[in-house]
């Protein structure tokens, strides 16, 4: 396993397009979350997924960000209508949840950076 | 709520000095877990460590050493003997239960390391 996967590196976009980014974790991990970076700031939470469950979306910044997982194992996230505020890298990690083990460990992709024109 | 501040927005050593990267949190959570990242050029952030709260022991790990103070609510990171391979930005995160994932992050302390 080569690690944690994100496609594309980069996209360019028109306002009001809508784009599609894609993570494929490490396959043993159960868990994948996303998040957006922006310049100078820490990575920034947005939601996350139990195996194909998506336990919490309500941090997705707003109505235009979805994101699935339809089988357990790699994951989308989609803009619509994309606006220059969503410039920004966006960032995929995973990890393996155990019940018994404490806080789990994150593997992280290289991310997408994503900028709106 | 939770917070971590990374004060030192960026720090420019020269090879072999030691640097000390300085994170202080706020949490009223009893239970919390505390993390270093470090992102290279290429983008990854890379896990360097996890300390939850009731261990206090410090660590160290080859160059890297890392202070945990409940008292201060501090958490810092040092690298020893600095190498040009150390620059990077690093982040310190906070959790406040084992799904390490909703961390609340700082806003990073990039370190350039010069021959």
């Amino acid at each position: 396993d080569t690690g944690v996967s994100q496609d594309p590196r980069h996209k360019i976009t028109k306002r009001g397009q809508n784009v599609t980014f894609r993570c494929d974790p490490i396959s043993e991990h159960n868990r994948l979350y996303w998040y957006r970076q922006t310049l100078g700031q820490g990575p920034e939470f947005l939601t996350y997924f139990q195996n194909e469950a998506q336990l919490e979306k309500s941090r997705l910044l707003s109505d235009r960000f979805s994101a699935e997982r339809p089988k357990g194992s790699f994951s989308t996230l989609e803009i619509q209508r994309t606006e220059q505020g969503d410039s920004a890298m966006y960032l995929c990690a995973s990890s393996l949840a155990r019940v018994s083990s404490g806080a789990n460990v994150l593997t992280f992709g290289a991310g997408s950076r994503l900028t709106v024109l | 709520a939770q917070k971590v501040t990374q004060a030192q927005t960026e720090i420019s050593v020269v090879e072999k000095e030691d640097v000390t990267l300085d994170c202080v949190y706020e949490t009223r959570d009893t239970t919390y877990y505390l993390f270093w990242y470090k992102q290279p050029p290429s983008g990854e952030l890379v896990f360097l460590i996890r300390r939850n709260s009731f261990d206090e022991q410090n660590e160290i790990s080859g160059r890297y050493s890392w202070n945990f103070q409940k008292s201060t609510s501090s958490f810092n990171f040092t690298i020893t003997a600095s190498q040009v391979v150390d620059s990077a930005v690093y982040f310190c995160a906070l959790s406040a239960d084992t799904n390490a994932g909703k961390s609340t992050f700082g806003d990073g302390t990039t370190l350039t390391v010069k021959p």
